[in-house]
């Protein structure tokens, strides 16, 4: 079954400790991306990524990372986390970035105390 | 960051009538698409559209690119209990990258 898989799909952590959420798709795609979804705001794009070794920054990058070792798999690094980015978190991706629909993952549920 | 704006924010309709949302942009766009999101998951796209008056159908969904490529337009008609959700619109301006509007909650009384 053609999919992404993020985990965890729940965390409740602290301030300052570092966290890593995976994802991994199956469908062979070059383009992945991931994203926060807040209240009143919609989904808002983090970080995303071409192909492997390509990345780029989405609208709001800033306490994140990424990276894209395999086309598989891109893995949202918070290496301080802060309770503002407490929020639900998205991977996608699509058979290339260019107008292509994006299959989304079921999320990540973050809560930073 | 840039975001659509979309309306309206929540519609709580009757089973059986039909609704009408649509999104709106500062920005041109190359492609529409609209999503839908339902408890527990994330979106799942509903019609995407890649041509300025193009006019598209999924089944009781009906969704429209405006000519000036600045909006878009979904309607559902006769509406049924699992149409509740959120329902996003999404824009990609560049090759790569996507603005999402803020959603519109539908719930739907039986």
């Amino acid at each position: 079954e053609a999919q992404v898989t993020q985990n965890p799909r729940y965390l409740i952590t602290v301030t300052g400790k570092k966290l890593t959420v995976t994802c991994s798709q199956n469908m062979n795609h070059e383009y992945m991306s991931w994203y926060r979804q807040d209240p009143g705001l919609g989904l808002r794009q983090i970080y995303y990524s071409m192909n492997v070794e390509v990345t780029d920054k989405g609208d709001v990058p800033e306490g994140y990372k990424v990276s894209r070792k395999e086309k598989r798999n891109f893995p949202l690094i918070l290496e301080s986390p802060s309770p503002n980015q407490t929020s639900l978190y998205f991977c996608a991706s699509s058979r290339t970035g260019g107008f292509q629909p994006q299959h989304f993952g079921d999320g990540t549920r973050l809560s930073i105390l | 960051g840039q975001q659509l704006n979309q309306s309206p924010q929540s519609m709580f309709i009757q089973e059986g009538e039909d609704v009408s949302m649509n999104c709106t942009s500062s920005s041109i766009f190359n492609t529409w698409l609209w999503y839908k999101q339902e408890p527990g998951e994330g979106p799942v796209l509903l019609i995407a559209l890649y041509k300025a008056g193009e006019l598209t159908s999924n089944g009781r969904l009906t969704a429209q690119f405006g000519i000036t490529r600045k909006d878009s337009f979904l309607n559902i008609s006769a509406s049924i209990p699992s149409d509740v959700g959120i329902y996003f619109c999404a824009g990609q301006a560049g090759t790569y990258k996507y603005i999402f509007g803020t959603g519109t909650r539908l719930k739907v009384l039986a």
